[in-house]
């Protein structure tokens, strides 16, 4: 089981500059989450698919953030512009819902992202 | 997701067992208590859960009460890898997971 993988593994760019982080998750997991961490709030849920689906994206903080699912095997998470204040470690989660048993959340090891 | 709180910070001695609080009054009874540690520079590592029984896997032990309002995770034999922000956290896991400012637990040589 290869976990869930995300890429860049560090993206440092500009302000104003577009920025897309990809994730793809555990096979066969149906749910999907970003995350960001910051020093000063922690960690934040902002968006979450099931079956490719966007549920709930109440965490997203922008209309610069956009997030797609175009299959079950891959994630974008855009930041378009990117600011100084995006700078943060984007994290991605897989699960896999249903039956009666939760199953956990298994994260990627994060995009660190540096927006000057 | 309900609340919960842990202290901020733990000593441990190294090869002592670690024990770690966690209160979650609020807790429905449908919602589960997930332990994840995170160890600077990773992403948050799922440790163990539970619903009510006490569970025990190869990395720790998890301790929930009767009432379920508070439970404790035990590493048996602590080492120096183990040092690492540990976070309490209770909810349905479907809906993703609300994540709070953890417990540094710090293992001293």
């Amino acid at each position: 089981d290869a976990g869930v993988i995300q890429s860049p593994r560090h993206e440092v760019t500009e302000m104003g500059q577009e920025v897309t982080l990809r994730c793809k998750p555990i096979s066969g997991h149906n749910s999907l989450f970003w995350y960001r961490q910051t020093m000063m709030r922690g960690l934040e849920l902002l968006i979450y698919f099931n079956n490719n689906v966007p549920i709930d994206d109440s965490g997203m903080p922008e209309d610069r953030f956009s997030a797609k699912m175009p299959n079950a095997s891959f994630s974008t998470l855009k930041i378009q512009p990117s600011e100084p204040r995006d700078s943060a470690v984007y994290f991605c989660a897989s699960t896999a819902v249903g039956g009666s048993h939760n199953s956990p959340l298994h994260f990627g090891n994060g995009t660190r992202l540096t927006v000057t | 997701d309900a609340k919960t709180t842990q202290p901020t910070s733990m000593d441990c001695a190294e090869g002592r067992a670690a024990n770690l609080p966690c209160n979650h009054s609020t807790i429905s009874g449908n919602e589960y208590v997930y332990w994840y540690r995170q160890i600077h520079s990773q992403g948050p590592q799922y440790i163990i859960h539970g619903l009510k029984n006490n569970e025990t896997n190869e990395m720790a032990s998890l301790i929930i009460t009767e009432d379920r309002k508070s439970s404790t995770l035990i590493l048996p034999h602590a080492t120096l890898r183990d040092t690492a922000v540990y976070y309490c956290i209770s909810g349905g896991g479907a809906d993703g997971l609300t994540f709070g400012k953890g417990t540094h637990l710090i293992i001293q040589p």
